[in-house]
This record gives C-alpha cells, structure tokens and sequence, in this order.
C-alpha cells in the first residue's frame, strides 16, 4: 500500500518571499512522483514531476522540487511567490499496481492551501 | 494535441433524481480514464478506472457506476441521487503504453444534491 501526507492545510506567505510546501510518502516499491495545481473550479494541472535521474525537479512557473529518497520526501519550493500562485497544491505517488498489467495506482495527498498575501 | 471535456460543468439536482456526467477525451487513442471525486479538505478520491470499452473498475462502493461506451468517452451516472454524493468531479485520462501515472484532468463538474 502506498500513502501520501501533506501535514500543511493551507500555508499562507507574502508576495515574494520564498516558500515551500511539504510532502512526504510511503510505499514499499518504487514510485514516480508528482505535484498538481488547481486553482479555484479548475481541473488540476500537472506541475512538475520525478520519474528518474536527478534529484532536483524543476517545473513550470518557477517551481521546483527535490526528490529524497532517504526521507521519503518531495517537497515543493518557489523563491519567490507571486499573487497568481494562490491556488491549491496536490502531492501525488503513482506505483506499479500488483498483476494490473500495467496499470499504475495514483495516491493523492489531501492538498495544501497556498495563500499569497499582498 | 489532446484535449480533454467534460459536462456538464455545473448541476443542481434533488436528492433521488438521476445523474448523469460524460467525459471525453480528443487526440489519443486507448487511453486509461478515471473518474475521481474531490470533497472538501479530503483530497482527491478515485471512484473508477477503465483500460478499455466497456472494461470498468471500481474503488470504494457507492451510490455511482461509470460506463465506458466509446475508447474516449467515460459517463458517470447514478439512478437515485444521495445527498452524500455532493462533490466535484473530476474526469481524468492516462496513456496506457509507458504509463507512468501521469494524469490529464478535465476542467470538472460540480455537483449539488439538494
């Protein structure tokens, strides 16, 4: 079985200051990870994602994040947050499901609020 | 490029009414499809999955079923609406070969029982 925790509810920052938010996993085999973004009423956008290779992930509107597998983590940074970055932010774990011929089974964190303050 | 649509983006149905949501999926071929359902503060819940026409997966026992008529089209329906099936719900697709997990959301549809 695999899980994903995201401790942080809702992270609120000012505007240009750094941030990071947190996501930690679990799974006895190997995953691929991922971050989405959904802003209010929208479908979720993939973020970044780590399938292999480098450690560090960088993905689009200046996001980045670090896989460590030691610490079972992959947080999400930004160093500098703008107003438009206000959204919600999912931590996703996708594993290989047992004699699924391939299927992948993708476990979702419960998500985490950004909140960009002016 | 591949697009995803689903709808009806906003409902408003009576406890005990029907539903019905379709999603459909543009610019690829045998895709996986999924339906998840998202509730406040509760992250995102997988409700079904399909590999292929007709071939439908379900992950928790519900009011809801989900029929794959079509390679990309993917329907959720229920027969007699529950005030716990408010929610938004969301349609998403994977590919099948080299999958890595990597979903492609629709915009969602949001629904109230009432």
């Amino acid at each position: 079985a695999q899980s994903v925790t995201q401790l942080d509810s809702q992270v609120p920052v000012f505007e240009e200051a750094p941030v990071e938010l947190r996501c930690n996993y679990s799974s006895s085999v190997s995953v691929y990870l991922f971050w989405y973004v959904q802003y209010p009423n929208q479908g979720l956008q993939l973020l970044l994602k780590y399938l292999s290779g480098s450690t560090l992930v960088k993905g689009i509107n200046g996001f980045e994040a670090e896989f460590n597998k030691s610490q079972t983590s992959f947080h999400l940074r930004k160093p500098s947050v703008h107003i438009s970055d206000t959204a919600e932010y999912f931590c996703a774990v996708s594993a290989a499901a047992p004699n699924s011929g391939g299927y992948q089974k993708v476990t979702f964190g419960t998500g985490t609020k950004l909140q960009v303050i002016p | 490029s591949q697009t995803i649509h689903q709808w009806p983006a906003t409902l408003v149905q009576p406890v005990g009414s029907p539903l019905s949501l379709e999603c459909t999926v543009e610019g690829t071929s045998n895709p996986n499809l999924y339906w998840y359902r998202q509730a406040a503060g509760r992250g995102l819940q997988l409700l079904f999955y399909s590999v292929g026409i007709g071939q439908i997966s379900s992950e928790v026992p519900q009011n809801l079923s989900a029929s794959r008529p079509q390679d990309r089209q993917f329907i959720l329906s229920s027969k007699k609406l529950l005030l716990s099936d408010s929610g938004f719900y969301l349609c998403a697709w994977s590919v099948i070969w080299g999958n890595t997990g990597e979903l492609f959301f629709g915009e969602g549809s949001r629904l109230t029982v009432l």
